[in-house]
């Protein structure tokens, strides 16, 4: 059964590093099957892509976090992480680790979501 | 890059059916879309993979009570005998390759 588990500080102060990791087990992160992302919802607001990676180190970021994002992986320790810098009270979320199927291209599994909040 | 557009908010009766929608942007009209539940304090779930063609992939363990059709540039989700674990967000999901975007998501209230 796979898990994906998200990590890291709740608590970011604004014009810090939002800084978070997600923990693969039950399945492999090193396949060319599948590959990885970060998903976020504000409160009240929609879904947000973030960006994904694959463990080619292939990557894409959502337009909207181009300039201040960054997303890169461990393979030997089955996680990828997310970097969000300089982080702002827009920031706060509940940010997602997601798999994303090849060849269909869909989100088609999540983690729990962690709130990250930005505040002084 | 293609937009997708949902209705905010649906409601409906225990036991009936709803058909929730999803628009895709001109020139978006044939993408595959995948639909979401996300209901409050969980994490999301995926439903189905949907295109034109009809449904490719039904999420794992997800009743036949969800289905999905399409009409030109439309995609719905339409849930029958509606039960209250039901009551949640719905999302629409399309992509330009590694590109991604959601709908604003539809807040479905089962009354």
């Amino acid at each position: 059964q796979l898990q994906v588990q998200e990590s890291g500080p709740r608590l970011v102060r604004p014009s810090e590093n939002l800084s978070l990791t997600c923990t693969v087990s039950g399945g492999s992160i090193s396949t060319s099957k599948y590959y990885w992302g970060w998903i976020r919802r504000p409160p009240g607001k929609g879904l947000e892509w973030i960006g994904n990676i694959d463990y080619k180190r292939t990557i894409e970021y959502g337009p909207s976090f181009k300039s201040r994002v960054t997303i890169s992986m461990d393979t030997s320790k089955s996680q990828f992480s997310l970097s969000l810098s300089p982080a702002t009270a827009a920031d706060t979320a509940v940010y997602f680790c997601v798999r994303h199927v090849y060849g269909t291209w869909q989100t088609d599994y999540w983690g729990q979501g962690t709130l990250v909040t930005v505040s002084s | 890059q293609p937009v997708l557009t949902q209705s905010s908010s649906a409601s409906a009766s225990l036991g009936s059916s709803v058909k929730l929608t999803c628009t895709l942007s001109s020139g978006h009209s044939s993408n595959v879309i995948a639909w979401h539940q996300h209901q409050p304090g969980k994490a999301p779930r995926f439903l189905m993979l949907f295109g034109g063609g009809g449904t490719y992939v039904q999420g794992s363990g997800v009743p036949d009570r969800f289905s999905g059709s399409s009409s030109g540039a439309d995609r719905y989700l339409t849930i029958s005998n509606l039960q209250s674990e039901d009551e949640a967000d719905y999302y629409c999901e399309t992509w330009d390759g590694y590109t991604r975007v959601f709908g604003g998501g539809a807040k479905l209230t089962v009354l």
